[in-house]
């Protein structure tokens, strides 16, 4: 079974300062790997995907992220990081062979950036 | 704004009532997805549809839960005789079947259910 964790619950970073929010994951096959942040009463918005290829993957706002197959992780980071960066942020995971089209979501990351 | 749609946003009811909420797709995907996220967790998920098509159900879906896309467009979630433990934020995601799976999922806003 494909499962996806998240071990902090909440990350704090000075305003400028570069963060790193873990996730790390399980699955049969090869994985594809997902960010998404959340805002207060908001949907889901998409970050950044990692599916094949460069295992460092740039996505939306600065963001990016480290695909690493032996430690089974995919670390989301930003060199500097913006009071506006405050939010929820979700890692999400879908492999295996068998519900192709599922995602896994973990239980997510508050973050917290102070000025 | 051509994103995903979900009326209502908020929804009071008492325990017992029945419930539907409704989702509206980006025009041009074919795949919709019903969450039900509850505070402090990630989604879970709940159903995919490809076009009209009900392809998946997660065991959470009891039988008291229904969902539809008859036209392979907008669809609906129905939760009856609800119970308060169906107290969450339900969320309708979509995407383009693109090449294999890895096109990523694109939220509404999600519709608040709260049990009295």
């Amino acid at each position: 079974a494909q499962s996806v964790a998240q071990p902090e619950d909440q990350v704090n970073v000075a305003e400028g300062n570069p963060l790193t929010v873990k996730c790390t994951y399980s699955v049969s096959g090869n994985p594809y790997l997902f960010w998404y942040v959340q805002y207060p009463n908001r949907g889901l918005q998409f970050l950044l995907k990692y599916i094949t290829g460069d295992n460092l993957v740039k996505g939306s706002y600065g963001f990016e992220a480290e695909f690493n197959k032996s430690q089974t992780s995919f670390h989301l980071k930003k060199p500097s990081a913006l009071v506006s960066d405050s939010a929820l942020y979700f890692c999400a995971v879908r492999g295996g062979y068998s519900s192709a089209s599922k995602i896994i979501f973990g239980s997510g990351t508050r973050l917290s950036i102070r000025p | 704004d051509t994103g995903v749609s979900q009326n209502p946003r908020h929804k009071i009811t008492k325990r017992g009532q029945n419930v539907t909420f409704r989702c509206d797709p980006i025009s041009e995907h074919n795949r919709l997805y019903w969450y039900r996220q509850t505070l402090g967790q990630g989604p879970e998920f709940l159903t995919y549809f490809q076009n009209e098509a009900q392809l998946e159900k997660s065991r959470l879906l009891s039988d008291r839960f229904s969902a539809e896309r008859p036209k392979g467009s907008f669809s609906t979630l129905e939760i009856q005789r609800t119970e308060q433990g169906d107290s969450a934020m339900y969320l309708c995601a979509s995407s383009s079947a693109g090449t294999g799976d890895n096109q990523p999922q694109h939220f509404g806003d999600g519709t608040r259910l709260s049990i009295l």
